[in-house]
């Protein structure tokens, strides 16, 4: 099965900084590959996604770069703030409505 | 939109109790739906997923079963609990677009 490595397990960084966080999956048929963002006892929201179509995408502070043919994937985050402090999770998974593969995810501290 | 409830939001059993957790999804049908588990401080692992009624896989071997009784409900159940069942349980399900999870509040079970 599909097996997704994370990589820092954790991060920390000074308001302002840029912030990257680096995933690698195993199974070359996954096509789809979101970014959650988990604060401290809620829910995983998901904050940007990428598929296997698109080597980039950015949504304001954030974005995500997909290499298919190294199999791995990664978030950025520019310009971070306190607030960004939180667990990120990356995943993958290899069709439409199919489970998701999960990294054991980054705990990312932005220090004032 | 897709709204996902799950119930109880905290339970602490004794070991050798029964579990029955609830999660229902408003807004959607036939929706595929997903349930994982979360250890203190780790990642996120998949125990089921449905794909309709009646219609569950489960990707590890554990003390823990599932239900789909209706459309818009999944159960997760156990007989006897154990410690190492302790975790943050949530239920997740396809929102919007054709991959996109999105999770519900959570439950976080303590067995003692």
């Amino acid at each position: 099965g599909e097996n997704v490595e994370q990589h820092p397990s954790t991060l920390s960084v000074q308001e302002g900084d840029s912030a990257v966080i680096k995933c690698t999956y195993s199974d070359s048929a996954s096509n789809y590959f979101p970014w959650y963002k988990q604060e401290l006892g809620k829910r995983p929201q998901l904050i940007i996604d990428i598929r296997s179509n698109v080597g980039e995408k950015k949504d304001q502070r954030i974005a995500v770069t997909l290499n298919k043919t190294a199999k791995h994937f990664s978030l950025h985050i520019t310009e971070t703030q306190p607030e960004d402090s939180a667990v990120y999770f990356c995943a993958a998974s290899k069709r439409s409505g199919y489970a998701l593969n999960f990294g054991k995810g980054t705990s990312l501290l932005v220090t004032p | 939109s897709q709204t996902i409830h799950q119930w109880p939001a905290t339970l602490v059993q004794p070991v050798g109790s029964p579990l029955s957790l609830e999660c229902t999804v408003e807004g959607t049908s036939n929706p595929n739906l997903y349930w994982y588990r979360q250890a203190a401080g780790r990642g996120l692992q998949l125990l089921f997923y449905s794909v309709g009624i009646g219609q569950i896989s489960s990707e590890v071997p554990q003390n823990l079963s599932a239900s789909r009784p209706q459309d818009r409900q999944f159960i997760l159940s156990s007989k006897k609990l154990l410690l190492s069942d302790s975790g943050f349980y949530l239920c997740a399900g396809l929102a919007g677009g054709p991959d996109e999870q999105f999770f519900g509040p959570g439950t976080r079970l303590t067995v003692l």
